[in-house]
């Protein structure tokens, strides 16, 4: 199964633009991986789906304009535009593996999002 | 609006047994897989388990195989964790989550958690 690696933290200060990075293991290339945001103390939440054609179905539920994704080679990233402090929250990445109703979940180890 | 409220959770010593419920509200429980997923304390997320929408089929971490099991209720939209032998190393916060289909196995939406201790 696929291993999934993120960066722990990453920063970036209100109004700028920040790019998180989902990197695949070797040979899953053509896997698609979900992007999850979790605020301090909440549940995570769907914010949408990347391939290497980029965005796959729609964003989830209240996902503003200023998130998108974008996918390539065996990295699945996502920018935030226009940083608000809202934003500051973990971002975990994550993946299925198997066939047909056999199936298993993988994630990243989630990168910290912290907004100067 | 799709709602999830997990509950079950608490203290328990290792070794000990704990079921976890999950009620669902707002979609029609019975056309949708779901699943656990669990985070330690201070760490990322680690999916536990999932039960198809009408319990035909079902997997699980190899961390958790032969010592947890999930089933469901449709009549009650109800989603369980049976979690037995405990160990230190399942302390972690278990959400239940929806699968948005069995082709496309996003978690689109979360509960809020509940937290289970395993601790003498």
């Amino acid at each position: 199964q696929p291993v999934l690696t993120q960066p722990p933290s990453a920063s970036a200060s209100l109004g700028a633009s920040v790019t998180l990075t989902c990197t695949l293991s070797s040979g899953y290339s053509n896997y698609k991986v979900d992007w999850y945001q979790q605020r301090p103390g909440k549940g995570p939440r769907f914010v949408m789906r990347v391939g290497t054609g980029g965005i796959v179905g729609s964003k989830g539920d209240g996902i503003p304009d200023r998130f998108s994704v974008l996918g390539s080679g065996l990295n699945r990233y996502l920018t935030i535009k226009n940083i608000q402090e809202e934003d500051e929250s973990d971002y975990h990445c994550g993946a299925d593996h198997g066939s047909g109703s056999n199936f298993v979940g993988v994630f990243g180890g989630g990168t910290k999002l912290t907004v100067l | 609006q799709v709602q999830l409220v997990e509950s079950g959770g608490g203290l328990v010593k290792p070794g000990g047994s704990l079921r976890l419920s999950c009620a669902a509200s707002g979609f029609t429980f019975s056309d949708y897989y779901m699943s656990w997923i669990r985070q330690a304390p201070g760490k990322g997320l680690e999916w536990v388990s999932y039960i198809s929408s009408s319990s035909s089929y079902t997997n699980y971490a190899d961390s958790v195989k032969g010592r947890f099991t999930i089933s469901r209720d449709n009549a009650k939209n109800s989603l369980y964790l049976q979690m037995n032998s405990l160990r230190a190393e399942d302390t972690a916060v278990y959400y239940c989550a929806r699968i948005y289909s069995s082709r496309t196995r996003t978690f689109d939406y979360w509960g809020q958690g509940t937290l289970v201790t395993v601790s003498s």
